[in-house]
């Protein structure tokens, strides 16, 4: 089964840190796309960041300079790592997978939930 | 970046009605678009790729039209599992962006 679960999540302070993880499995996790998208709660779907099947990386400007994505192919595992953590990035964040250009998310995982607060 | 206006917002419809669905990109974005549902406490579902290609298993009643500026999605009779919110998202270039959402609601 094609299946993606994500883990990490959790309750962080202002300005702290936390690392998300995405364990891949049922598919070859190194020919796809990555990303991580997040919604906060009553709201719509931010995009949060992408890493192609060579390592190249892309974010949006609300979250640049503090998140970084990075893959472990030999572990089937993605992560974001989380730092400088604002109220706004309260969410649940989800990582999907990407066949390549032209296509669209096509597997979500189930999400986790950060939540930014003193 | 390129901004997405999607409307409605919301709207209510019933059992067998047709719905439209519009979103419209700031620049051209190609057919670079997808469709997503979203059911409360649940990940999105891809429906629809490159505009107007049917996500394999997604029922046919769903599909997607436009190119360019203006997209469609068109669920032409409406069925009880098809009450959620809908987002469209533009991957023509990054930062990747999704449209506001629209909610499907019963009347």
């Amino acid at each position: 089964e094609v299946q993606l679960v994500e883990s990490g999540g959790g309750l962080v302070q202002p300005g702290g840190s936390l690392r998300l993880s995405c364990a891949a499995s049922g598919f070859t996790f190194s020919s796809y796309d990555m990303h991580w998208v997040r919604q906060a709660t009553g709201k719509g779907l931010e995009w949060v960041s992408a890493i192609g099947t060579a390592g190249d990386t892309y974010y949006p400007g609300s979250v640049k300079g503090r998140f970084t994505i990075s893959r472990e192919n030999a572990k089937n595992s993605l992560y974001l790592q989380m730092n400088s953590l604002r109220a706004g990035d309260t969410a649940v964040y989800y990582c999907a997978r990407v066949w390549g250009v032209g296509y669209g998310m096509d597997v979500w995982g189930q999400g986790t939930t950060v939540t930014v607060s003193s | 970046a390129i901004r997405i206006t999607q409307s409605p917002s919301s709207l209510s419809a019933s059992t067998g009605d047709r719905v439209t669905i519009t979103c419209r990109a700031s620049q051209g974005i190609s057919s670079y678009l997808a469709w997503y549902q979203q059911k409360p406490g649940k990940a999105p579902k891809l429906l629809i790729y490159a505009a107007s290609t049917l996500q394999s298993g997604v029922p046919s009643r769903f599909s997607g039209s436009g190119s360019g500026t203006d997209f469609t999605l068109t669920i032409s009779c409406l069925q009880s599992e098809d009450f959620a919110t809908y987002y469209c998202q533009q991957y023509y270039s990054y930062p990747l962006t999704f449209g506001g959402g629209t909610k499907v609601e019963i009347k």
